[in-house]
């Protein structure tokens, strides 16, 4: 079975521009988290979906957003790119559709570069 | 906000070696999770505590959940090569998201 996917597994920005991610689930996950990992530190929440809703938000501007679909794909978005939006974007999927999240399978991961 | 703290930030080890790496949270939680991801890899899952003092092992890992649910510990014995990489702990506070810790990074000499 394949494993959760994302696209693009990099791209090159520059400031003000806007930028896309995408990430498929594990078949049968219904929960799409997305996580920030900056060089050198832990990946940091930004939002997690289930069932189409969203579910929980971390502490990340409004220029950050996301949706989830039908099939249970996801994507998210960000808006008027800053340098320090530079970053690894981690999808995670997930079975939990309670308060408590549940063993996370993380994608590859889209890095993000923003000049 | 919730904060998860680990030490050390990194560490170098003879093959063979122990090693150890310790998590704080500022909250209680409801269970952590570890994680490890290799250099260029994404985060792997490893395991989960869930109980007040828990304690699991996987062959030559050893995790450990604190009485009050606020502290985790992670124990390899006998490094080997094949254990490089960053062990990040997880924690859950049942709100649909995990605050991860800044990472421990392992470096196993041969």
């Amino acid at each position: 079975d394949a494993g959760v996917t994302q696209s693009p597994t990099h791209l090159i920005k520059t400031r003000g521009q806007q930028v896309t991610l995408r990430c498929s689930p594990i078949s049968g996950h219904k929960s799409v988290s997305w996580y920030q990992q900056v060089l050198g530190q832990g990946p940091q929440f930004i939002f997690q979906y289930y069932e189409k809703e969203e579910r929980g938000r971390g502490n990340f501007p409004d220029r950050f957003s996301a949706r989830q679909f039908p099939n249970y794909s996801s994507e998210l978005n960000v808006n008027a790119l800053l340098l320090g939006d530079s970053a690894l974007y981690l999808c995670a999927s997930s079975l939990g559709s309670g308060g408590n999240t549940g063993e996370l399978f993380f994608g590859e991961g889209s890095r993000l570069t923003v000049l | 906000g919730q904060q998860v703290m680990q030490i050390p930030q990194y560490q170098h080890v003879q093959e063979g070696e122990d090693f150890t790496t310790y998590c704080n949270s500022s909250t209680t939680l409801s269970n952590i999770q570890w994680y490890k991801q290799r250099p260029g890899g994404h985060p792997v899952f490893l395991i989960q505590l869930v109980k007040s003092g828990e304690v699991k092992k996987q062959k030559r890992l050893t995790f450990q959940f604190g009485e009050a649910k606020k502290n985790s510990s992670l124990h390899i014995t006998a490094t080997q090569t094949t254990d490089v990489g960053t062990y990040f702990c997880a924690g859950d506070t049942g709100r649909r998201a995990l605050t991860f810790g800044s990472g421990t990074r392992l470096q196993v000499q041969p």
